[in-house]
């Protein structure tokens, strides 16, 4: 199974948005809405901002969305803050009983 | 609070094994599927394997299976990786990571364990 593909880096300064893609195949984003999206800062464990596609865990500001159209799925941050600088991963369902992960974006707030 | 402890991980040699452990608390463990994620140095996070709720059910990755094993003990709050025949390519922090939703798979993983790393080398 082939990783989701992401761009390596993603920049914005604060208060701008910035929208950072995923694109899968129709075997798996095109395909399931179990898409879901992580943020990881350096030596902590990934947390998750957005599953199924759009939705939010409570307690993860709404400055957090998701999206998908097609074989892509995205992740806009908006009103960039300092602490939103992190490396961000999606996942989706890949059909027959697997996971699959996105190679990673690392966003830099200017 | 809703936690998960991994522990386990060390220094093995190629071709030898290692068993990682993961303690869940502060949750029913035995509502919610659990899976590994693994994260290579400077990396990637790469799904491992999920168990479900109860036990019954195990998926795993191309990469791994034959090789490793998912389990789990209800009675005891504790989720297990036997991994065997250990490749330099296994080498990574592997985390558990709790389902987000109770008796589902694939809706997110929610929380995570900090990890625990294995290091495959000679």
């Amino acid at each position: 199974q082939s990783a989701l593909t992401q761009p390596p880096s993603a920049s914005g300064s604060p208060g701008q948005s910035v929208t950072i893609s995923c694109t899968g195949t129709s075997s798996d984003i095109g395909y399931y809405n179990y898409v879901s999206w992580y943020q990881q800062h350096p030596g902590k464990a990934p947390k998750l901002m957005i599953y199924e596609v759009s939705k939010r865990p409570s307690g993860v500001p709404d400055r957090f969305s998701g999206s998908k159209s097609g074989n892509t799925a995205s992740l806009t941050v908006s009103g960039l803050q300092a602490d939103d600088e992190a490396d961000y991963y999606c996942s989706s369902y890949a059909g027959s009983n697997r996971g699959v992960f996105g190679g990673g974006t690392k966003l830099t707030v200017l | 609070q809703v936690q998960l402890v991994e522990s386990g991980g060390g220094v093995v040699q190629p071709g030898r094994s290692l068993r990682l452990s993961c303690a869940a608390s502060g949750f029913t463990f035995s509502s919610y599927s659990v899976h590994w994620v693994r994260q290579a140095p400077g990396k990637g996070l790469q799904w491992v394997a999920v168990i479900s709720y109860d036990g019954s059910s195990k998926y795993y990755a191309d990469s791994v299976r034959g090789r490793f094993t998912i389990s789990r003990d209800n009675s005891k709050n504790m989720l297990y990786l036997q991994m065997n025949s250990l490749r330099g390519e296994d080498t990574a922090v592997y985390h558990c990571a709790r389902e987000q939703r109770d008796f589902d798979y694939w809706t997110g993983y929610d929380p995570w364990g900090q990890g625990t790393l294995v290091t495959v080398s000679s």
